[in-house]
């Protein structure tokens, strides 16, 4: 079972370059979260989707966009990116309801120099 | 006061001993509970979901107590592989999920 998939796992980029990440599941969930985790921080929200064509922004959405065309994708754009979006991305999935229990991708660890 | 609040540890502890983390939330508007574990350079993954009436899987136990807004996350006969972090998560009715920025564990050999 796939579960959550993050592409790409790893990435290195300059300031002011722009990149997207990728994140499927395929575990029909009507829910998909983006969150950053850098050190001392915790689990930031970024933004999030509760369905097909719609997304919301979460904590900390300044310099991301998401777009979410299909049930199954979470894409997350960084159009220049800057060394303070230097983390680990998370991308989670989950069902809405009572319990709505995330399910994470493995991440993916973007260094911005 | 913060939304969800751990103690950061890191908590050392020998092995087979029994361990012990609380988990603050502020906001009364709480639904659901959950505790989830990530090890080093992982991702989250559930542990065990709380009950109003306290539950237990295993070595592992969980209680809630709404009056006093906090959760509990019990381990027994601990284990090497139980060093990790420990994140405390709470949902709400409107659906927003807080995480708590986690508790590190070491298990001493």
């Amino acid at each position: 079972n796939a579960g959550v998939t993050q592409t790409p796992k790893f990435r290195v980029l300059k300031t002011g370059q722009s990149m997207t990440l990728l994140c499927a599941q395929d575990m029909n969930h009507e829910y998909m979260y983006w969150y950053r985790q850098d050190p001392g921080m915790g689990l930031r929200l970024i933004h999030y989707s509760v369905g097909e064509g719609t997304t919301a922004k979460g904590e900390v959405p300044d310099g991301y966009n998401v777009s979410r065309l299909k049930k199954q994708n979470f894409l997350l754009g960084l159009e220049s990116a800057a060394p303070s979006q230097t983390s680990v991305y998370f991308c989670a999935s989950s069902r809405p309801g009572t319990q709505n229990i995330q399910y994470f991708g493995a991440g993916t660890r973007l260094s911005v120099l | 006061r913060k939304e969800v609040e751990q103690d950061p540890g890191p908590f050392n502890v020998p092995e087979g001993a029994t361990v012990a983390f609380n988990c603050t939330y502020s906001n009364s508007a709480s639904q659901s509970f959950f505790w989830y574990r990530q090890d080093c350079r992982k991702e989250p993954k559930l542990l065990m979901s709380v009950y109003s009436s306290g539950n237990e899987d295993g070595r592992f136990t969980a209680q809630l107590n709404r009056a006093s807004q906090y959760i509990s996350l019990l381990i027994r006969d601990s284990k090497l592989s139980d060093s990790a972090t420990y994140l405390c998560v709470v949902k709400y009715r409107d659906d927003k999920i807080i995480f708590g920025k986690g508790t590190r564990l070491h298990i001493l050999p």
